[in-house]
């Protein structure tokens, strides 16, 4: 069946680093690729999404790319903070379908202050 | 607006109990979601209620059975526990032509 990879499954990187979690997908009709940041003890937030007529989307010190082809698409998190440290998911789904929101098995993201 | 909001938040159950975790959302959203997390599992769909009235199976729902009361509460009910179920549940609510789901801060659930 349809899934999403994800890696990697823990990341480790000092205050003021870069951190890049990458994901694939195998459902080729795949059009809204979400990312979720998992803070401890609390529900998964939306923390920026890309939409498969774009290749790279930015939000401060977020960026998303895709790579519709290669069925791959990364995070990219600049500048890392200590707050930013939690659990990422990628997911990849369908805008046609409700119930096709697949999610990756997540990276916990530590920054070492 | 206090979004999706869950009950219980914690909850311990032996084998053979029945229980209903809640969900509410007051964002007059159409879609709502039950998802439970396991350890390096990610999410996994259970039920899911596209609109008011209606619900279908998600990936895992053996067990499992929902209820949609109205536009703004979607409750997930476990007939007869079982260790198996002992896992992370989260409800969600999407707005249907954006596809961004919200969560709720999740119920953490115990079976013995």
């Amino acid at each position: 069946g349809e899934n999403v990879e994800q890696h990697p499954s823990t990341l480790s990187v000092q205050e003021g680093d870069s951190a890049v979690i990458k994901c694939t997908y195998s459902d080729s009709a795949s059009n809204y690729f979400p990312w979720y940041k998992q803070e401890l003890g609390k529900g998964p937030q939306l923390i920026i999404d890309i939409r498969s007529n774009v290749g790279e989307k930015k939000d401060q010190r977020i960026a998303v790319t895709l790579n519709k082809t290669a069925k791959h698409f990364s995070l990219h998190i600049t500048e890392t903070q200590p707050e930013d440290s939690a659990v990422y998911f990628c997911a990849a789904s369908r805008k046609t379908s409700y119930d096709k929101v697949i999610f990756g098995p997540g990276t916990s993201l530590s920054v070492i202050p | 607006n206090a979004g999706v909001t869950q009950t219980p938040k914690f909850q311990v159950l032996k084998t053979g109990q029945s229980m209903t975790l809640q969900c509410a959302q007051d964002m007059n959203h159409n879609s709502m979601y039950w998802y439970r997390q396991d350890p390096g599992m990610g999410l996994r769909l259970i039920y899911y209620s596209a609109s008011e009235g209606t619900t279908d199976k998600g990936e895992v729902p053996n067990g499992y059975n929902v209820s949609r009361l109205n536009k703004r509460e979607f409750s997930l009910r476990l007939e007869s526990a079982a260790p198996s179920q002992t896992s992370v549940y989260f409800c969600a609510s999407m707005i249907g032509s954006l596809f961004e789901q919200y969560f709720g801060p999740g119920t953490r659930l115990t079976v013995t």
